[in-house]
């Protein structure tokens, strides 16, 4: 069965630099979510899109911005790069926003 | 806003015996759901097993049970005959049915060793 992609899988950037995530959700899914987990932490929600409409927002600095596409991939736009961005960065889809969420295998960001 | 709590850093078992792993919530909402994730080495976050807050029976899934305690807001992960795949950090998640967006809420996560 398909799952969600994301890419990259790893990405190294320096500080102060800009990064592009990218999330392609399962066939027929409309939803997306994006999380952020730190070293040694839970994942913690940033932004989720319904239909190509932001339909949450957490705890995501205003150096990020993400949108869904047309064809309900996402991506996630993270600039002037600090240390503490470094994290896994997980994406999930669903089909509608009240399904079982399931879960990308993440992006690995490291910022030197 | 809702908040999940899992008090067991750590924890240990024995490969074939049983193991519980806990998890508190708060919330004032009635409708919701609530979930155990498995995060084994290569990350992957991994649906274990997920209960509706209007079931009153607990969900199981085949070695995988939860203890459901509503009134209490207590979650609970019994897994039975334990074995050396089960080994991985464990997070507790909260999802809201009343409010936009059904985001999740996790705890701080459980890594469970299980020793051969």
């Amino acid at each position: 069965a398909a799952g969600v992609i994301q890419s990259p899988r790893h990405l190294i950037k320096e500080k102060r630099e800009t990064a592009t995530l990218k999330c392609y959700p399962i066939p027929r899914h409309d939803t997306v979510y994006w999380y952020q987990q730190g070293p040694g932490q839970d994942p913690q929600f940033l932004i989720s899109f319904y239909e190509k409409m932001q339909s949450d927002k957490g705890s995501i600095p205003d150096r990020f911005s993400a949108q869904q596409f047309s064809d309900y991939h996402s991506e996630l736009n993270m600039s002037s790069l600090e240390l503490g961005d470094s994290a896994l960065y997980f994406c999930a889809s669903s089909p509608g926003t009240y399904n079982e969420q399931f879960f990308g295998p993440g992006t690995r960001l490291t910022v030197l | 806003a809702q908040t999940v709590t899992q008090s067991q850093p750590e924890m240990s078992v024995q490969e074939a015996e049983t193991v519980t792993l806990s998890c508190t919530y708060d919330t004032s909402e009635s409708d919701y759901y609530l979930f155990w994730y498995k995060q084994p080495p290569s990350r992957q976050m991994i649906l274990v097993i997920r209960q509706e807050a209007y079931k009153q029976q607990n969900a199981t899934e085949n070695r995988f049970s939860v203890n459901f305690q509503k009134a209490a807001k207590s979650f609970s992960l019994k897994i039975s005959d334990s074995q050396l795949g089960d080994a991985a950090m464990y997070f507790c998640a909260y999802r809201s049915r009343e409010t936009s967006g059904s985001r999740l809420t996790f705890g701080e996560g459980t890594q469970l060793t299980v020793n051969p």
